[in-house]
């Protein structure tokens, strides 16, 4: 089944600079989303991108879609230290089943 | 109004013993899904029920693993003759309509429930 694939596996920032992760896919989707996972916490949505657009702004959150490429990144501008987290991409198919990535760690040191 | 509730949020079982683990989805929301993560790994699709149907098991193990989401109450995961390896951190997600469908498309996602097997 489809599933993205998210790089790096792990990040580390400091704070104030911006965080950059990807994720890559095979099939095609009728959207791509975000989420965020706090250590020991339930996921939480950050962002959705349908197939037919090509960019999203959301607070200090910036998507790209590619589908040509079958890619997105996640961008965090001016990343602070309540940002670390897991982050994963999740992908939503025709059969409405939502699946996601291994995530990437993103640790940001204040 | 309330989010996803999972309980319990932490259940210790030893092998061989019924594990049942609850999910009440967030209001007006009939559409839920299991998925299930071990530690530093991703989530895993299990079940996706709307009320009283079962849509799409195929994450489910065939064997001991069983999913409900009855008319009135909770989902409920249950795993009989728990082992070693069904220890995970199990979450719930509802969304109030078909993914594919609906104008936003995100799921809300539970706390979780920890399962641990001794």
């Amino acid at each position: 089944s489809q599933q993205g694939e998210e790089d790096p596996q792990a990040l580390s920032i400091q704070e104030g600079e911006n965080a950059t992760m990807n994720c890559s896919y095979k099939t095609s989707i009728n959207n791509l989303q975000w989420y965020r996972q706090n250590s020991g916490r339930g996921l939480v949505h950050l962002i959705l991108i349908r197939s037919n657009e090509r960019e999203k702004h959301s607070g200090r959150l910036r998507v790209t879609l590619d589908t040509s490429k079958k890619s997105s990144s996640l961008l965090i501008t001016a990343s602070r230290a309540a940002d670390t987290a897991s982050y994963f991409c999740a992908l939503t198919g025709a059969n409405s089943k939502l699946t996601f990535g291994k995530g990437i760690t993103l640790s940001v040191r204040p | 109004n309330a989010g996803v509730m999972q309980n319990p949020r932490h259940l210790v079982r030893r092998r061989g013993q019924e594990a049942r683990l609850r999910c009440s989805p967030m209001k007006g929301h009939s559409h839920v899904y299991w998925y299930r993560q071990l530690p530093e790994e991703g989530l895993k699709f299990m079940v996706y029920l709307q009320k009283e149907n079962i849509i799409d098991e195929s994450g489910m193990p065939k064997e001991r693993f069983s999913a409900e989401f009855p008319k009135e109450g909770p989902s409920i995961l249950r795993i009989q003759q728990v082992v070693r390896g069904d220890s995970a951190a199990y979450f719930c997600a509802s969304s109030p309509q078909i993914l594919a469908e609906f104008n936003t498309g995100e799921l809300f996602f539970g706390e979780g429930s920890r399962l641990t097997v001794l």
